[in-house]
């Protein structure tokens, strides 16, 4: 089984604050994403990477940066934390370009962060 | 206008009910098709996977896709309290695309 680790369940923060969200995959997918998911607005992406060192913004990237040095770790940074990101945070990843079924994207369980 | 619309209920039936769950979406170029099951708290789980039209089923689910319409359904047959859950449905034209186009969920609730 894919296995999609998202290092925190739940993170308060203040602030200004730097945040760093961590996630771990097991399976030498190719491609990680971040997401936030919020009431009414489902999956926002923010920003997703197809190698290492590799990343494309999403729709919602303002606030956010990745990073990605290695083919199975995924970090999502939040340079100064601030209400506004208050949010479940969801990392997944995927096989990959030309692999039967490498569209489809593993969630780990989420990062409920609040940012007060 | 969003890509992929998607009634966000709630939904809520008594057990044993039938479920019937749909998004439509404007892009014609979508071929690949899923649904995901997301239960509180948790991350989304790929219920169902399809590619292009016609009808899959597996177990108690079946998932449908009418191209022509550009609708996708998703019905749970017999429900049961352990199928309450957010149900999301996904799609991307290509097998190489990176990102999927997501509903924005459908929230149900089956009564015991």
């Amino acid at each position: 089984d894919v296995k999609v680790t998202q290092s925190s369940r739940y993170l308060v923060k203040r602030t200004g604050e730097k945040v760093f969200l961590e996630c771990v995959q097991d399976m030498d997918h190719e491609n990680m994403f971040w997401y936030r998911q919020d009431p009414g607005l489902g999956l926002r992406l923010i920003y997703f990477s197809y190698d290492v060192k590799m990343k494309e913004k999403g729709d919602i990237p303002e606030g956010y940066s990745v990073s990605r040095e290695k083919k199975e770790r995924f970090s999502l940074i939040l340079e100064s934390a601030s209400t506004n990101q208050t949010s479940m945070y969801l990392c997944a990843s995927s096989l990959g370009v030309g692999r039967n079924g490498g569209n489809i994207q593993y969630f780990g369980a989420g990062t409920r962060l609040s940012v007060l | 206008q969003k890509e992929v619309e998607q009634d966000p209920g709630p939904l809520s039936v008594p057990e044993g009910a039938i479920v019937s769950l749909n998004c439509t979406y404007s892009n014609s170029a979508f071929q690949y098709f899923m649904w995901y099951r997301q239960y509180s708290r948790k991350g989304p789980e790929l219920l169902m996977y399809t590619y292009s039209s016609g009808n899959k089923e597996d177990g108690r689910f079946t998932a449908q896709v009418d191209k022509s319409s550009k609708y996708i359904s998703l019905f749970i047959r017999d429900s049961q309290p352990s199928d309450s859950a957010t149900y999301l449905c996904a799609m991307s034209a290509g097998s190489n695309d990176y990102k999927l186009s997501f509903g924005a969920g459908t929230t149900v609730t089956v009564r015991a």
